[in-house]
């Protein structure tokens, strides 16, 4: 099963360019997320889209929007890119079929390395 | 904001030891998790808490949720290579809003050289 697909994998860009993070799930859940990993500073969450339709700031929404496309597939987008935004992103999926309550446990991607000069 | 403070950072392992780690926070959660990530992969749920006091295993893994709700800790018991990565350690309420779950700052195991 292929669970949560993130493309590209590696990516790098010159300020002010831009681009988009394409994500997409498989297993039917309601919910994903677009997580940034840096070193000493654990995940961040960026936004999150609590099921079809909907999108939510996170802990660093700053520099980026996102769109939920459908229910499958969920995208990140850097505008205008900077040196700040260097990272590891993740995203990930969570919930059931039926839309039950979040019990915390997200499947997540293997991760696109961005990195910004 | 809320904030999970886990120790250690960083630790090395010898095959055959025990690993303790744990994770604290000024908050009370209904929900603790900890999560395994190998190098160049995502994050992996290892184990899922859902009642204070609850102690649940994963093979050679070992969590508990803290009886005050503030805590938890993982150990793992006669370590192998394989356990080498960040370990996470996560926390929220339960059925609460999909974006309120919060990640400590992972703690990473390395082979003793």
């Amino acid at each position: 099963n292929a669970g949560v697909t993130q493309t590209p994998k590696f990516q790098v860009l010159k300020t002010g360019q831009s681009m988009t993070l394409q994500c997409a799930q498989d297993m039917n859940h309601n919910s994903m997320y677009w997580y940034r990993q840096d070193p000493g500073m654990g995940l961040r969450l960026i936004y999150y889209s609590a099921s079809e339709g909907t999108t939510d700031k996170g802990e660093v929404p700053n520099g980026y929007n996102v769109s939920r496309l459908n229910k499958r597939e969920f995208s990140l987008r850097l505008e205008s890119a900077a040196p700040s935004q260097t990272s590891v992103y993740f995203c990930a999926s969570s919930g059931g079929t039926s839309g039950g309550p979040n019990t915390g446990e997200l499947f997540f991607g293997e991760g696109s390395r961005l990195t910004v000069l | 904001g809320q904030q999970l403070n886990q120790s250690p950072q960083s630790m090395f392992i010898q095959e055959g030891e025990d690993v303790s780690m744990n994770c604290t926070s000024s908050s009370i959660f209904n929900t603790w998790l900890w999560y395994k990530q190998d190098p160049g992969e995502g994050p992996v749920l290892l184990i899922a808490l859902y009642k204070a006091g609850e102690l649940t295993s994963n093979g050679r893994l070992t969590a508990q949720f803290g009886i005050t709700r503030k805590d938890s800790f993982l150990n793992i018991s006669a370590s192998i290579p394989s356990d080498v990565g960040i370990y996470f350690c996560a926390a929220q309420n339960y059925g609460g809003s999909q974006g309120n779950l919060i990640f400590g700052k992972g703690t990473k195991l390395s082979v003793k050289p």
